[in-house]
Parts: C-alpha cells; structure tokens; sequence
C-alpha cells in the first residue's frame, strides 16, 4: 500500500498570501496524483490530476508541481472561500486507492 | 449532466446492517468501474470499495479496503444505473458520511464526479 503523507496538517495564511501545502508518497507514483478541496458539509472538489493539472473550472491561483515522491499545491492571492480541508490522492497503484490525511488551510 | 445521488443511511446498532445506494445518470454506467468512500467525522477521506464493470475480463471483479474486507460488499444493477453498499457487521469506527464518486477520464482514477453523501451512523 502507499501511504501519502501531508504536512502541514494545519495551515494558517493571511487574505491575498500564498498557501503552500505538502504531499509526499511512500513510493514513487510518477505524477499520478490529485489534490481535492473539501468544505465542511460538502463533497470534495477536484482541483488538481496528473500533479500539475487544473480541472475544469478551478481558478488559475491553484497549481500543483511534483513528480515521483514528492508533490506541492500552491494557492496564490488566498481567498476567504478557500477555507477548507485539502487531500492528496494516488492512483498510481491500487487497490487501495490512498488518500494523505488532509491539510487543514485557515484564514488568518 | 453527471449526477450521483447516495442514499440509504441511517442510525444504526453495532453488529447490524444497512445499504447505501448511490443513483446516477449522465454518463455511461454500465462501462465505469464504481467507487464508494467515506470521511469519518474528524478524519480525512477514505477509499471503500471498487467494482469493475460487466466488461472486465478478469476474476476480481470488486476490490475492498482492509477495514471492510469481509463485512461490505459492493454490487451494481446496469439496469437502473445504480451502485449499492452492503453494510454488515457494522462497527462504531464505520460511522462516517459515504461517498460515491465518478471519473470522466475513463481510465485513471481520479474522481470528477461526487455525491453529496450519505451518512452512517453506528451506535448503540
């Protein structure tokens, strides 16, 4: 099983700053990863496939680099409507589907 | 438009059982392999169960998460374009609201596509 791990596990910006938010694999997963946002009383939100990939309809001030072991989210310009818990996830090799334990991401 | 919608969940004593169904319409169903997930309160996402399609040609047709090996068991009518969940053996620690979810890619799976869950509650 891989095992992703982020960090911080809470993360505490001012308005119009950068978030950066942390993923690492256990192993390498190539750039097989995803980043999804998710509110509280909401289901998550794709954001991010293929490391550095934005869905459709996500805002340019969200870009995820890495590749192999080591991945980043970057928010940029941070916006109150960007509170919310943030996960990694591999689909590199499963079962299981592996998610890391989420970033929490405050406003200051 | 892709929509999933679970339903199904309940209040529910430890050692019963309960099962979650998860509607859907606007893409192909009976091609997509389904996904079940769960956030238990206070803790991140966690992946369930998979089942492939009718199409898959090999013998390990649904796939389980280690919690729930044995005790769920994922199944699917193409007919109705619905995903199921059987819950059973239910335990306190399988409280959490379900998810299910879509990929449009078609072949990786990160998912595009939620429901707006269902939840579970395990309690005496």
């Amino acid at each position: 099983e891989i095992v992703m791990t982020q960090s911080p596990a809470t993360l505490s910006v001012s308005p119009g700053e950068t978030a950066t938010l942390s993923c690492r694999a256990s192993q390498s997963i190539t750039s097989d990863l995803a980043w999804y946002q998710q509110k509280p009383g909401q289901a998550p939100r794709l954001l991010i496939y293929a490391a550095s990939t934005r869905a459709t309809g996500v805002p340019a001030r969200f870009s995820g680099s890495g590749s192999g072991t080591d991945f980043s989210l970057t928010i940029n310009s941070l916006q109150s409507e960007d509170v919310a818990v943030y996960y990694c996830q591999q689909y590199h090799n499963w079962p299981p589907i592996t998610f890391g334990q989420g970033t929490r991401l405050e406003i200051k | 438009e892709v929509q999933l919608v679970e339903s199904g969940g309940a209040l529910v004593q430890p050692g019963r059982s309960v099962r979650l169904s998860c509607e859907t319409s606007g893409f192909m169903f009976e091609d997509s392999v389904m996904h079940w997930f769960r956030r238990p309160p206070g803790k991140g996402l966690e992946w369930v169960a998979l089942i492939r399609s009718k199409s898959y040609g090999g013998t390990r047709v649904t796939e389980y998460a280690a919690s729930v090996k044995g005790r769920f068991i994922i199944s699917r009518d193409d007919s109705k374009n619905v995903a199921y969940l059987q819950m059973n053996f239910l335990r306190a620690d399988d409280t959490a609201v379900y998810y299910c979810a879509w990929y449009a890619s078609g072949r990786y799976f990160y998912f595009d596509y939620w429901g707006q869950g269902t939840l579970v509650t395990v309690s005496s």
